[in-house]
């Protein structure tokens, strides 16, 4: 079964508002990865957080590793249509060995 | 982007035939995988290597197999198709362990009939 699990599925987001995606796990993370698609593209690398409440910014991009490790989100403001495409959180705990993906939220905007 | 691609990018096949797809890199990472994405399950992990001849099992290895005889290229192989193997399948490399940041390829589109 999924051990990584992303809510919400599917996201409409209007044009210049904010919206958050979040990531979660029950077990502890050693690290996570966030992975952007662009429709009909492939996965492309965005960030990776390793420690405990660890925050991070990519311009309007907001990245956060909860304090239990075992969570994390994604925060967009003001929405662009350029923001468009599905967004991806990657885990990897010891007891897993290998990174494990969550099914992804698909992000769509309208102008 | 890394320099990975994968051949075919398309292709159709039939039930019950063998079926070999082909990553390549440039960039000499010593980590490779094969992934298949499919709606509503993500990315999941079909094999990785890490090195060459030093291949293992992912979560969904069942019915493939793959092989690494050079550090560029990594082939995964459907030894009979089947239409649950039908499927948008990824090949990404990394340059150290599992942990690391992946770079993915165009992917290849594969259905079987």
């Amino acid at each position: 079964g999924q051990q990584v699990m992303q809510i919400p599925q599917y996201q409409h987001v209007q044009e210049g508002e904010d919206f958050t995606t979040y990531c979660n796990s029950s077990t502890t993370l050693s690290n996570i990865q966030w992975y952007k698609q662009r429709p009909g593209g492939h996965p492309v690398f965005l960030i990776q957080l390793v420690k405990s409440g660890e925050v991070k910014k990519q311009k309007r991009l907001t990245f956060q590793f909860g304090e239990a490790k075992k969570n994390s989100s994604l925060h967009i403001t003001a929405t662009q249509t350029t923001d468009v495409g599905t967004y991806f959180c990657a885990g990897r705990a010891d007891s897993w060995g290998k990174l494990q993906f969550g099914s992804g939220t698909q992000v769509v905007v309208t102008p | 982007d890394a320099g990975i691609t994968q051949s075919p990018r398309h292709k159709v096949t039939e039930t019950g035939t063998p079926v070999t797809l082909r990553c390549h890199q440039t960039e000499n990472h010593r980590y490779m995988y094969w992934y298949r994405q499919d709606p509503g399950h993500g990315l999941r992990l079909i094999h990785y290597s890490y090195g060459v001849k030093d291949t293992d099992k992912g979560e969904v290895s069942d019915g493939y197999s793959v092989s690494r005889s050079k550090t560029e290229d990594f082939l995964l192989t459907l030894e009979s198709a089947t239409s649950s193997q039908t499927s948008v399948y990824f090949c990404a490399i990394s340059e150290r362990d599992v942990s690391y940041e992946q770079y993915f390829g165009p992917g290849t589109r594969l259905t079987v009939t």
